[in-house]
């Protein structure tokens, strides 16, 4: 089946710093997304992504569906303590209408 | 607006016993999606529901587990037996439509041990 490679596997900054992530596939995706997951909870969708080359953000996060549509990144601005938690892409590939997930970065804050 | 509610949220068996886990959806979501997140891995779609009918299910392990949708609203995702390979945590998720499968929302999800 479809699969996401999502990078890195984890993260362990310090409070305030930017991070970095990505997701990349080998099949062409019409639509990318984003979640957050924290422990004992479902995933919490942050941003949407519908056509290549868009740009969204959602306050301090930042998503971009690739121009290439096989990829994808999110950045998050001034990390806190909050932020912590998995980070999920998600994908619609072509002629599909169900999501294929990466395995996830867990991002790990320093105080 | 009352978000996916899923019951237990934790349970312990053991293998070759069986397991029923329920989901109600958010209210006037047609399409209803039941997942299985292994420990260090993204959810993994097992069956999507639109109303009562079953839209996909082909990663549904049909030999042990079940799943049924009646009168299109709450939903029930059966194993029988366990294996302890079932360990993990599984999620329902509903969205609007079939054709709006990229605005999900999830449940909080049912830990299953199995020993």
């Amino acid at each position: 089946g479809q699969q996401l490679n999502q990078s890195p596997q984890s993260m362990f900054i310090q409070e305030g710093e930017d991070v970095s992530m990505n997701c990349t596939s080998s099949s062409i995706f019409n639509t990318w997304l984003w979640y957050k997951q924290e422990p004992g909870e479902g995933p919490v969708l942050l941003i949407a992504l519908y056509k290549a080359g868009e740009l969204t953000s959602n306050g301090r996060l930042t998503a971009q569906f690739g121009i290439t549509r096989k990829d994808s990144f999110l950045n998050i601005s001034a990390s806190i303590p909050s932020d912590v938690g998995i980070y999920f892409c998600a994908g619609l590939y072509q002629g599909a209408q169900k999501l294929v997930f990466g395995q996830g970065t867990r991002l790990t804050i320093n105080p | 607006e009352a978000g996916v509610a899923q019951s237990p949220r934790y349970k312990i068996i053991e293998k070759r016993q069986s397991v029923a886990f329920w989901c109600n959806p958010i209210s006037g979501h047609a399409t209803l999606y039941w997942y299985q997140q292994i420990l260090g891995q993204g959810p993994k779609l097992l069956i999507q529901f639109q109303n009562n009918g079953v839209v996909d299910d082909s990663q549904l392990p049909k030999d042990r587990f079940s799943a049924e949708r009646l009168k299109g609203v709450d939903s029930t995702l059966k194993i029988q037996p366990a294996k302890l390979e079932d360990s993990a945590v599984y999620l329902c998720a509903s969205s609007l439509g079939e054709g709006l499968a990229y605005e999900q929302y999830f449940g909080p999800g049912t830990r299953l041990t199995v020993t």
